[in-house]
């Protein structure tokens, strides 16, 4: 089962705007991890925040995590025809019964136009 | 350095028959996990292994068995196919003692059941 959902399901946006993305999940979290998917093809890593952060950046990325809310954000700024893609927040509970899995939201499809 | 292989890249099979997908692991790491994607969700964990053991499973049902080899590679066996089962089977691999550090995802294997 998914874990949460995320919001919107589908976001179309000029080329230079920012994106915003939102993800809820339900059970408590070792931390958050937020992936890209081009094309029904593999997923690429882009940012992980651990469940005692509350923002963290990586080049134009930028999370949040409110764990009281369960809930976070993925901001991309100054969106490219590039960043067009599936993007999916997953949640990693941790070392519970010796492994960790990580349990994935719905996704936003972000269509980025030129 | 070699990120994650899988293969085949697709699959075309009849219900009832069995089929394995085979996965590598991105140089250096030890730990292998297989996700199902049903065409419009996110990725669903079936289970990770590490040290040749199953560390922790999904909800997929008995037909759904694995393997690890003393290189890390892995097998993904289905037995049984239903039509339900077609999906794109994603296997990605982590370091044991970089849980923290995210997964990296093969390209993926798509499955369709007739």
């Amino acid at each position: 089962s998914q874990q949460g959902e995320e919001d919107p399901q589908a976001l179309s946006i000029q080329e230079g705007e920012n994106a915003t993305m939102n993800c809820s999940y339900k059970t408590s979290i070792n931390n958050l991890q937020w992936y890209r998917q081009n094309s029904g093809r593999g997923l690429v890593h882009l940012i992980l925040i651990r469940s005692n952060e509350r923002e963290k950046h990586s080049g134009r990325l930028r999370v949040t995590l409110d764990t009281s809310k369960k809930s976070s954000s993925l901001l991309i700024t100054a969106s490219r025809a590039a960043d067009t893609a599936s993007y999916f927040c997953a949640t990693d509970g941790g070392l519970t019964g010796g492994g960790n899995k990580l349990t994935f939201g719905t996704g936003t499809q972000l269509k980025v136009e030129l | 350095d070699a990120g994650v292989t899988q293969s085949p890249t697709h699959l075309i099979k009849t219900r009832g028959q069995q089929v394995t997908l085979r996965c590598s692991p991105k140089s250096g790491h030890d730990t292998v996990s297989w996700y199902q994607q049903a065409l419009g969700q996110g990725p669903q964990f079936i289970f990770q292994y590490y040290e040749e053991e199953e560390r922790q499973r999904g909800n997929f049902p008995d037909r759904f068995s694995g393997h690890q080899f003393p290189n890390y590679s892995s097998e993904l066996n289905v037995n049984a196919l239903l039509l339900g089962d077609s999906a794109l089977y994603l296997c990605a691999s982590s370091l044991v003692w970089r849980q923290d550090a995210g997964q990296y995802f093969g390209p993926g294997t798509r499955l369709t059941v007739t």
